[in-house]
């Protein structure tokens, strides 16, 4: 019973590097978010989508891309990393319902350097 | 614009003593509400939820929360704290009409418990 399932768990990148974050749930949940942590923030969200193709900016989007081919999987792109996007990275997926219950990935630990 | 607002960042507590964490939210309906905890380098933990009914809800390992509309609050309370209740404690909301909204989320307090 996976849940929902990030990897990779910690990476260390270099200033300009690229990488994918992949978050997999195996709930069949239409939405699916993606929130970054940073200390005294909270959590904050980057991007989400409603269904397979969709996608939709959060409210810290910039610096960051995302897809969704599969309803089950939703990517999050750093196409050229910088060091404020250094943080800890939280996929979370929910059913259509109302009042569904969001349910969290264990977090990604990106360093950039 | 959607708020929630954790007034405190930091508190601590001797281990026994009772344990209130407020939380305000700002929103035109009346939100869905949640508090989760996280323990270092870990990840989030939901304790409990407030979707209507009930204004006391309770929840995992000995806490509850009471939601009053006219304060636009929902507080978390635990009668006597635990060493292991140390850790970091979000307050969430999100918009009650249904749809796609994420949830927003209050900046943290951080619970440090005394011996």
């Amino acid at each position: 019973n996976a849940g929902v399932t990030q990897t990779p768990k910690f990476r260390v990148l270099k200033t300009g590097q690229s990488m994918t974050l992949l978050c997999a749930q195996d709930m069949n949940h239409e939405y699916m978010y993606w929130y970054r942590q940073d200390p005294g923030m909270g959590l904050r969200l980057i991007h989400y989508s409603v269904g397979e193709g969709t996608t939709a900016k959060g409210e810290v989007p910039d610096g960051y891309n995302v897809s969704r081919l599969k309803k089950q999987n939703f990517l999050l792109g750093l196409e050229s990393a910088a060091p404020s996007q250094t943080s800890v990275y939280f996929c979370a997926s929910r059913g259509t319902a109302k009042g569904n219950t969001i349910y969290f990935g264990e977090g990604s630990w990106l360093t950039v350097v | 614009a959607q708020s929630v607002t954790q007034p405190d960042i930091h508190i601590t507590v001797s281990e026994g003593a009772s344990l209130e964490l407020r939380c305000n939210y700002s929103y035109g309906a009346t939100p869905y509400l949640f508090w989760y905890v996280q323990s270092p380098g870990q990840g989030l933990q939901l304790l409990l939820k407030y979707f209507s009914g009930d204004t006391l809800v309770q929840g995992i390992k000995g806490f509850e929360a009471e939601f009053k509309r006219s304060q636009s609050s929902f507080n978390l309370r635990k009668p006597s704290v635990h060493w292991s209740d140390a850790a970091e404690y979000f307050c969430a909301a999100t918009y009650s009409g249904g749809g796609a909204d994420g949830l927003t989320f209050g900046k943290g307090t951080h619970l440090i418990i005394q011996p």
